[in-house]
């Protein structure tokens, strides 16, 4: 079965503070692996999506990396503007679903 | 703009009664989807239909309905049927092609139970 873990469930930085989240996941066929960012009470807002291992995309504080387990999403000195819910997802080649993990809750202090 | 519009953006239902939730979108897409958001439980499918006049039940279908009779619409019923409706409910589409696997999501609409 399909399957997205995301960790931490929740983290709080200081702005400026570097770190990365992480994205788990089992799929048959990796027909892609996708990033999105949600603001409370809006739908999610897509961010990347990767395709193969070793594949890397970026976009402004954020870059997403992917492997044949894993993503990460890095974020390099966020701002507090960066505070949001940020969810991965991967397609497999079984059907036309695409499978969410639960998301990581990202705060950024002033 | 082209993108997708949800409505209303907050509804409220009384025990027993039906509520449709619009979805409409200009993209052009073939692929329409609707997911149910509850805290600390993600994103979870509802039904979702890849063409008109077809869709398909998702992981969590029971008590609601969808038609698609145009491929711009994807109106999904919560039915009485279903018991525990209040959540944040999102519709999405997708186009064809391989470099079009990811979704576009409306804004969405909240439910509750009055």
């Amino acid at each position: 079965e399909d399957q997205v873990t995301q960790s931490p469930e929740a983290l709080r930085l200081q702005e400026g503070e570097s770190s990365s989240l992480n994205c788990s996941y089992t799929v048959s066929g990796l027909r892609g692996l996708f990033w999105y960012r949600q603001d409370p009470g809006k739908g999610p807002e897509f961010l990347f999506t990767l395709y193969s291992a070793g594949e890397e995309k970026e976009k402004e504080r954020l870059k997403a990396t992917l492997t044949k387990k894993e993503s990460f999403l890095h974020i390099t000195a966020p701002k507090p503007e960066d505070s949001a819910t940020y969810l991965c997802a991967v397609r497999g080649n079984r059907d036309d679903k695409i499978i969410f993990g639960k998301g990581t809750r990202l705060h950024i202090l002033p | 703009d082209g993108g997708i519009t949800q409505s209303p953006k907050y509804l409220f239902r009384k025990e027993g009664q039906n509520v449709t939730l619009s979805c409409e979108q200009n993209l052009n897409h073939d692929a329409m989807y609707w997911y149910r958001q509850d805290p600390g439980q993600g994103l979870r499918l509802i039904y979702y239909s890849q063409i008109v006049n077809d869709f398909q039940k998702g992981d969590i279908a029971e008590g609601y309905s969808v038609s698609r009779e145009k491929k711009e619409s994807f109106p999904l019923t919560v039915t009485s049927a279903q018991k525990n409706p209040t959540a944040f409910y999102l519709c999405a589409s997708r186009g064809q092609g391989l470099q079009n696997y990811g979704y576009t999501f409306g804004s969405g609409t909240r439910l509750t139970v009055v």
